[in-house]
């Protein structure tokens, strides 16, 4: 079985622009998590969904946004972004909301 | 109250030795603590999982200890190989299997041959 597919592994983008990271899940997992992790902070909680629906979400401003698709493929957007937005951007997926979790490997974004 | 303090930040064993990594958290209310392992260039792997209702919980050589009266916890891995050098998270979550995890901030460990 495939495992938590992201793209793409690497961004390199300006300050001020808008990105979006995809995350594919695998195959029949339902849930898809977002985390950010940075050397200062750490793994942090960005948003979780299911069924295409916004089910929890981390403390991070409203430039950060999602969505799940009917596929449960999901997307997360960054706008506007400053140059602490550079981290390794982390999709999770599970079969369900009481799963353990399916860390892909990550997109990294450097913000310049 | 959300935090989740991991020691050390990094960590030198010899091959055949026991690694021991420590968590201590503040908020009773969580109630699923897993411990992932990350290696550089992957994402988090999950290692093993426990309850505070569960003293100890063991899966080949990884052991976690849980004091829920301290609300501490520590992974120990027994007879540490070279290949079990990695970043190690714990986390926490306010049940078990939630998606939202709050992390600890990693150990680096390095297994000497």
């Amino acid at each position: 079985k495939a495992g938590v597919t992201q793209t793409p592994r690497y961004l390199i983008k300006t300050r001020g622009q808008q990105v979006t990271l995809s995350c594919s899940p695998i195959s029949g997992h339902r849930s898809v998590s977002w985390y950010q992790q940075t050397p200062g902070q750490g793994l942090q909680f960005l948003f979780e969904y299911f069924s295409e629906t916004q089910r929890n979400k981390g403390n991070f401003p409203g430039r950060f946004s999602g969505r799940q698709f009917s596929n449960s493929r999901s997307e997360m957007n960054v706008s506007t972004l400053e140059l602490g937005d550079s981290a390794l951007y982390l999709c999770a997926s599970s079969s369900d909301r009481n799963s353990p979790l399916h860390f892909g490997n990550g997109t990294r974004l450097t913000v310049t | 109250q959300q935090q989740v303090k991991q020691s050390p930040q990094s960590l030198i064993v010899q091959k055949g030795g026991i690694s021991i990594i420590n968590c201590a958290y503040e908020n009773t209310a969580f109630d699923y603590f897993p411990w992932y392992q990350q290696f550089p260039g992957k994402g988090p792997a999950l290692l093993i999982a426990i309850r505070p209702d569960v003293s100890e919980k063991k899966e080949g050589r990884f052991t976690i200890s849980f004091n829920k009266s301290a609300k501490q916890f520590s992974l120990h891995i027994m007879d540490s190989q070279p290949g079990d050098s990695a970043t190690y998270f714990c986390a926490a979550s306010m049940r078990w299997g939630a998606q939202k995890l709050v992390f600890g901030q990693g150990t680096r460990l390095t297994i000497n041959p």
